[in-house]
């Protein structure tokens, strides 16, 4: 079944202690992005990637970190959470070469930062 | 950077039509727009893409007038079941360029 994988799915986690979500998707995508969504702001880019070894910023980078080692692979790290980064995020991937290919997402991970 | 507006939410009865007009003002030319749905819980999910005109398909309709620097989607008859935040994105990823989702648009679907 063609899919966007996020872990975990939920994360309690405190201060300064650096965590890693990670996302996997099997359909071959070269495209994949990093969303934050939290109440009334709708969804905010963090990073992108268009092709291994390819990152870029989006809206919201500060505090995060991705790193794109693998084509289905799309990890997003916090070196040092802090409790502004609670939220929920969101990995999507799609095929890149194509404009009006859509994301495909994940189901979310939910981050609470105490 | 296409920066986009949707209403913040709208409430409809079943069978009614919805419709949800998102602006994006600084549009690009080559930016296409795509409409999320997205459950408590889920991630969002594809429902329809334009870039000019009109595009049908069998879930939604999505409007674009000629100078697309807005868009319409537009959910017929509509049940309990499309109770939904509804997402425009506006963006070409092809280019490298960010993809920027609107607020969203919380509607209701009442019976």
């Amino acid at each position: 079944e063609a899919q966007v994988t996020q872990n975990p799915r939920y994360l309690i986690t405190v201060t300064g202690k650096k965590l890693t979500v990670t996302c996997s998707q099997n359909m071959n995508h070269e495209y994949m992005s990093w969303y934050r969504q939290d109440p009334g702001l709708g969804l905010r880019q963090i990073y992108y990637s268009m092709n291994v070894e390819v990152t870029d910023k989006g809206d919201v980078p500060e505090g995060y970190k991705v790193s794109r080692k693998e084509k289905r692979n799309f990890p997003l790290i916090l070196e040092s959470p802090s409790p502004n980064q609670t939220s929920l995020y969101f990995c999507a991937s799609s095929f890149r070469t194509e404009s009006n290919s859509p994301l495909h997402f994940g189901n979310g991970t939910r981050l609470t930062v105490t | 950077l296409a920066k986009t507006t949707q209403p913040i939410s709208m409430d409809s009865y079943e069978g009614q039509e919805v419709n949800i007009t998102c602006s994006h003002n600084n549009i690009a030319t080559n930016d296409y727009i795509t409409w999320y749905q997205q459950f408590p819980s889920q991630g969002p999910r594809f429902i329809i893409q334009g870039y000019k005109t009109k595009v049908t398909n069998e879930v939604a309709s999505l409007f674009i007038p000629a100078d697309r620097k807005s868009s319409t989607l537009s959910l017929p008859r509509v049940s309990l079941s499309d109770t939904a935040v509804y997402y425009c994105l506006v963006g070409d990823k092809a280019a490298g360029n960010k993809l920027t989702f609107g607020g969203g648009t919380r509607v209701l679907v009442k019976p």
